[in-house]
């Protein structure tokens, strides 16, 4: 089993609808997480930033964090067809240096 | 600002064939990275630099050197190419220790036949 587990979808939904992104880990140590938005042929840049549980918003964009049922969101309000892309999660510990850990990625596509 | 920059973009080798890769960065980063991404596999790291003078193997280190040149550049050496090393290459770079706050460059090809 691997530690980070994402739906590779691909996710296909119409402008202007909210998207829901997931990850599931197995690793309790996991203390930051991250969401990355990788377009295609280009290399991933990071779009979310969040230490812990909780939410954290930026924009349309929206980070949960649940630790106790090792599950992370991404969600995307009003979505643009600029937001087509591939979306990857990532996590670590914050101990174990240069160990970052990412999800398989899950390909969105929204069409106008 | 150019970021983090990688080359070649695209390579084709024939096996047992050597490559070494170029990463630059101008962001004054401490750290580097080498990633790989395969389909249905994510990015796995394949070593890492924390800083100037040191390097450390990551998740698939077999058949990869690294040399960390300077605080600028990480290059990432395939001795004998193998089909298996056929991905799409990344080299990203972190300001601080710890955080992994990663800038990507915008990969390499590389194909094995």
């Amino acid at each position: 089993q691997k530690e980070v587990e994402q739906d590779p979808g691909p996710l296909s939904v119409p402008e202007g609808a909210i998207v829901s992104l997931n990850c599931t880990y197995s690793n309790s140590a996991f203390q930051y997480f991250m969401w990355y938005r990788q377009y295609s042929r280009k290399g991933p840049e990071l779009l979310m930033y969040t230490y812990s549980s909780g939410n954290k918003e930026d924009g349309r964009f929206t980070a949960q964090v649940d630790k106790s049922s090792k599950y992370i969101s991404l969600f995307i309000r009003d979505s643009q067809p600029s937001d087509s892309a591939t979306y990857l999660c990532a996590m670590f510990s914050g101990t174990s240096y240069g160990k970052l850990t990412f999800g398989q990625g899950t390909i969105l596509t929204v069409h106008p | 600002n150019a970021g983090v920059t990688q080359t070649p973009k695209f390579q084709v080798l024939k096996t047992g064939q050597s490559m070494t890769l170029q990463c630059a960065q101008d962001m004054n980063h401490n750290s580097m990275y080498w990633y790989r991404q395969d389909p249905g596999m994510g990015l796995r790291l394949i070593y890492y630099s924390a800083s100037e003078g040191t390097t450390d193997k990551g998740e698939v280190p077999n058949g990869y050197n690294v040399s960390r040149l300077n605080k600028r550049e990480f290059s990432l050496r395939l001795e004998s190419a193998a089909p298996s090393q056929t991905s799409v290459y990344f080299c990203a770079s972190s300001r601080d220790r710890g955080t992994e706050k990663l800038f990507f460059g915008s990969g390499t090809q590389l194909s094995v036949l």
